[in-house]
């Protein structure tokens, strides 16, 4: 079945450091891959969305390419900042077809801590 | 527009009570998801309605849990008998057709079982 695998956490980080969280996935086809964001208090949020391989999809200084060959979509932004903590899902859907079209498989979810 | 509408945002019950949530999606959205999101864990989808009709549920713990959507609108989920393992935040979620990029999730219901 699918899955996504995400990196260990809690990442914790200074002002302006850059950051990558990893994630890989394994599904048949080529499905569509995802970030999610959910800050304190608050639902999840899509970040950013690829959905063909070498896409890549961005948002807010956020970037994630959808690499194939390495079924991987890390999710990178250069400088952070204190308002960009929060947790992080990547998720993929799966285009097969079927019953469960568009039904999300989510990583585990890595918590970013960036301080001033 | 709207967001997706979800109450109570908590609950808190002792095992074997039961309960229930409401979920009411963005109109003119015919997909509706719920999803169970367990501390340190990503969410899981639970069921998901494509109108009022049932297109995945097995991963639904049919014995305790039940969910339905009446008239292809708003949804309720029901745990009966809880127990302690269904503390979680419980996820309504809602797409146009299931086939969009990405769905619109409402804030969720936090369930605490003690």
């Amino acid at each position: 079945g699918n899955s996504v695998t995400q990196m260990e956490g809690p990442v914790t980080l200074s002002e302006e450091a850059f950051l990558t969280i990893n994630c890989t996935y394994t599904a048949t086809g080529y499905p569509s891959l995802f970030w999610y964001v959910q800050y304190p208090g608050e639902g999840l949020q899509l970040l950013l969305k690829a959905t063909k391989a070498d896409d890549k999809g961005s948002n807010k200084g956020f970037e994630a390419t959808y690499r194939k060959e390495t079924t991987s979509f890390h999710l990178e932004k250069g400088s952070v900042q204190v308002s960009d903590s929060a947790v992080y899902f990547c998720a993929l859907r799966s285009n097969a077809g079927g019953t469960s079209y568009g039904k999300l498989t989510f990583g585990q979810g890595t918590i970013l801590t960036v301080h001033p | 527009e709207a967001g997706v509408a979800q109450s109570p945002r908590y609950k808190i019950i002792e095992k074997r009570q039961s309960v229930a949530f409401w979920c009411n999606p963005i109109s003119g959205h015919a997909t509706l998801y719920w999803y169970q999101q367990i501390l340190g864990q990503g969410p899981k989808l639970l069921i998901q309605f494509q109108n009022n009709g049932v297109v995945d549920d097995s991963q639904l713990p049919k014995d305790r849990f039940s969910a339905e959507r009446l008239k292809g609108v708003d949804s309720t989920l029901k745990i009966q008998p809880a127990k302690l393992e269904d503390s979680a935040v419980y996820l309504c979620a809602s797409s146009l057709d299931g086939t969009a990029a990405g769905y619109t999730f409402g804030s969720g219901t936090r369930l605490t079982v003690v």
